[in-house]
């Protein structure tokens, strides 16, 4: 069975770090991509970034309101993907899913499998 | 970066209802489109992708169609459980972008 598990949602100052991490199980993470799409509270749907697999060389693709302060990154040996977020801002305070894409041919669809989401809150 | 704009941003029907919701790209983005349907408390689920094709395990009273900067979102007959927030969502180019959301609720 297809998971993917969030964690390290906290509550972080402005300015500050955090690391977010996606356990994946059911399947092998360096096979597939894998997307960040965050929900601030009562809002809509913002996708955040893209990691390709391994095949692409795990490059990565992100938006423009987190480029230049989130990165992504991988961990084969524990079948992990982190979303490592500095210089936050109030407006990054959101839930985070990580989430497998659909292979359809050559695309790649957002959102076949879902996490649960963490909630990331930056306030002072 | 492209706008997704849709409409109406709420809307209220009735069961049985056929109900259409509109996603207008900001340019031509090809087939490159998908739905997505969330309830409240509950992850987003993909029910369509490429414009028209249903995900597997979505009921066949949603449909997709259109083309360029148009695109529809239609539901045959409105059940109770289609009671939830549709969003668009473009992937032709980065960054993806969704719509901002329609909320449905059933009358």
């Amino acid at each position: 069975e297809v998971q993917l598990v969030e964690s390290g949602g906290a509550l972080v100052q402005p300015g500050g770090s955090l690391r977010l991490s996606c356990a994946a199980s059911g399947f092998t993470l360096s096979d597939h991509y894998i997307d960040w799409v965050r929900q601030a509270p009562g809002k809509g749907l913002e996708w955040v970034g893209r990691s390709r697999n391994k095949a692409k060389s795990y490059t990565t693709e992100y938006a423009a309101s987190v480029r230049g302060r989130f990165t992504l990154s991988r961990d084969d040996s524990s079948n992990s993907l982190h979303l490592h977020m500095n210089s936050l801002e109030s407006g990054d305070t959101a839930i985070y899913y990580c989430t497998r894409p659909l292979k359809d041919g050559s695309a790649w669809w957002v959102g076949d499998y879902w996490g649960q989401g963490s909630l990331v809150t930056v306030s002072s | 970066d492209i706008q997704m704009t849709q409409s109406p941003s709420a809307m209220s029907a009735s069961v049985g209802d056929r109900v259409t919701i509109t996603c207008r790209a900001s340019q031509g983005i090809g087939n490159s489109l998908a739905w997505f349907q969330q309830k409240p408390g509950e992850v987003p689920k993909r029910l369509i992708y490429a414009v028209s094709s249903l995900q597997s395990g979505v009921p066949s009273r949603f449909s997709g169609s259109g083309s360029g900067t148009e695109f529809t979102l239609t539901i045959s007959s409105l059940q109770p459980e289609d009671s939830a927030t549709y969003y668009c969502l473009q992937k032709v180019g980065y960054p993806f972008t969704f719509g901002q959301g329609t909320k449905l609720e059933i009358k």
